[in-house]
């Protein structure tokens, strides 16, 4: 079946870039999302790509897709400690009628 | 102004127990969802509603029932409450359920069954 699989967690530097990776199994995902949650919060939509692009940047985020070895990374430039949250990556499919398959997080703590 | 907004925010009951989720979204979205966050912080779809008719019901059990009176509302009854279903129950909405369609969610329901 489906999976989505990322490293469980990151430490990063206030100032340095965070790159958080994804991989997935599923060949005909066609869309790719990355969320964020934050402590007794929801999740909240940071980015996403379809999987015919291979690159999408949005200010301080810039998402690679790597379609052919399945792999998703998020990258974070100037990572701040207000980034400190756990980020979750989720694909879809055509007609999967909003069923995310998402990966288990990756909490990421920014140290000053 | 809360987008997808659900009540309450904690909830604690015992076992045995019947109690329900109320969601209601305001971005004037077709679709919306149930998923389930357990201990681990692992996702879940449970549910998936498009204008107030069900879509997914994911192998989710009977003690679980979604209503949904309009595409701006979506609830979640439990009966027969058990330990077992101590999480985190997010409730979502997209456009249209299509891929391209992101979901939105709301804050969560830590639900605690003691």
């Amino acid at each position: 079946g489906e999976d989505v699989e990322q490293s469980l967690f990151l430490s990063v530097r206030e100032g340095d870039s965070s790159v958080i990776n994804c991989t997935y199994t599923d060949s005909s995902s066609t869309y790719l999302y990355w969320y964020k949650q934050e402590p007794g919060a929801g999740l909240q939509l940071l980015t996403y790509i379809f999987s015919n692009m291979d690159m999408k940047q949005d200010q301080r985020l810039t998402v690679l897709l790597n379609k052919k070895d399945k792999h998703l990374s998020l990258r974070i430039a100037d990572t701040q400690t207000g980034d400190s949250a756990i980020y979750f990556c989720a694909e879809t499919t055509t007609d999967s009628w909003g069923k995310l398959q998402f990966g288990a997080g990756t909490q990421v703590v920014v140290t000053p | 102004d809360t987008a997808v907004s659900q009540t309450p925010k904690y909830l604690v009951t015992q076992m045995g127990n019947d109690k329900s989720i109320k969601c209601e979204q305001n971005l004037g979205h077709d679709t919306m969802y149930w998923y389930k966050q357990d201990s681990k912080k692992f996702l879940k779809i449970m549910f998936s509603y498009n204008n107030k008719e069900l879509i997914i019901n994911e192998t989710v059990p009977n003690r679980f029932s979604p209503k949904s009176p309009d595409k701006a509302h979506l609830n979640l009854h439990i009966n027969s409450l058990e330990l077992g279903d101590s999480a985190v129950y997010f409730c979502a909405s997209s456009q249209d359920g299509g891929d391209n369609s992101p979901l939105h969610f709301g804050n969560g329901t830590r639900l605690t069954v003691t």
